[in-house]
């Protein structure tokens, strides 16, 4: 079973624009991670927000995460075509640091040029 | 190239043949893990070794299936008597134990398909 959910499952946004990805997860966190998928390829590791931290940049994304709501947010600036890829939320399979991760279905995003 | 291989990129293979997918992580790096995708999914957790040791195996779909990795450094995972459920995106990634983070770096993948 899956412990991450995205939403939306695919966005479609004109290059410029912010993207704003969502994350609800089921069980407590040490950490929450967000990755990108371009089409059939392997995944690249975004970023990494500690259960402590309420957000966190990196470049064009902010992530947010908020324990109390179980949910976390991931936004990217400023769009580049280049950005067109499926993201995901990952948190860990079992309460003890670098374990296996869980992934949700993911937010499919297009950015057109 | 210094990340995460995995050969054959594709494979396709008959209903009922055994195929082995091999993965060489990163050098350094003495976590490996085995995920596979189907098709709109993200990626589902098979099996995962620090260093040779299997740490997980109860989430292998079935008994068709089992991962190796002899000598701490690359890993195979072995699919015996496919079938077209089977087919799939099989992701290996690794990562170094430190601390509780567990960032992990994925391989390009293996597509299976099983006709």
């Amino acid at each position: 079973s899956q412990q991450g959910e995205e939403d939306p499952q695919a966005l479609s946004i004109q290059e410029g624009e912010n993207a704003t990805m969502n994350c609800s997860y089921k069980t407590s966190i040490n950490n929450l991670q967000w990755y990108r998928q371009n089409s059939g390829r392997g995944l690249v590791h975004l970023i990494l927000i500690r259960s402590n931290e309420r957000e966190k940049h990196s470049g064009r994304l902010r992530v947010t995460l908020d324990t109390s709501k179980k949910s976390s947010s991931l936004l990217i600036t400023a769009s580049r075509a280049a950005d067109t890829a499926s993201y995901f939320c990952a948190t860990a399979l079992f309460n003890s640091g670098n374990t296996p991760l869980v992934f949700g279905k993911g937010t499919r995003l297009s950015v057109i040029a | 190239d210094t990340g995460v291989s995995q050969d054959p990129r594709h494979k396709i293979t008959k209903r009922g043949q055994n195929v082995t997918f091999r993965c060489d992580p990163i050098s350094e790096h003495n976590r490996l893990y085995w995920y596979r995708q189907t098709l709109g999914q993200g990626p589902e957790f098979l099996t995962y070794f620090q260093n040779e040791a299997q740490l997980e195996k109860s989430r292998l779909l079935s008994d068709r299936f089992s991962a190796e990795r002899p000598k701490g450094s690359f890993s195979t995972l072995e699919i015996q008597r496919t079938e077209q459920g089977d087919s799939a995106m099989y992701l290996c990634a690794s990562s170094l134990v430190w601390g509780t983070d567990n960032e992990q770096f994925f391989g390009p993948g293996t597509r299976l398909t099983v006709l």
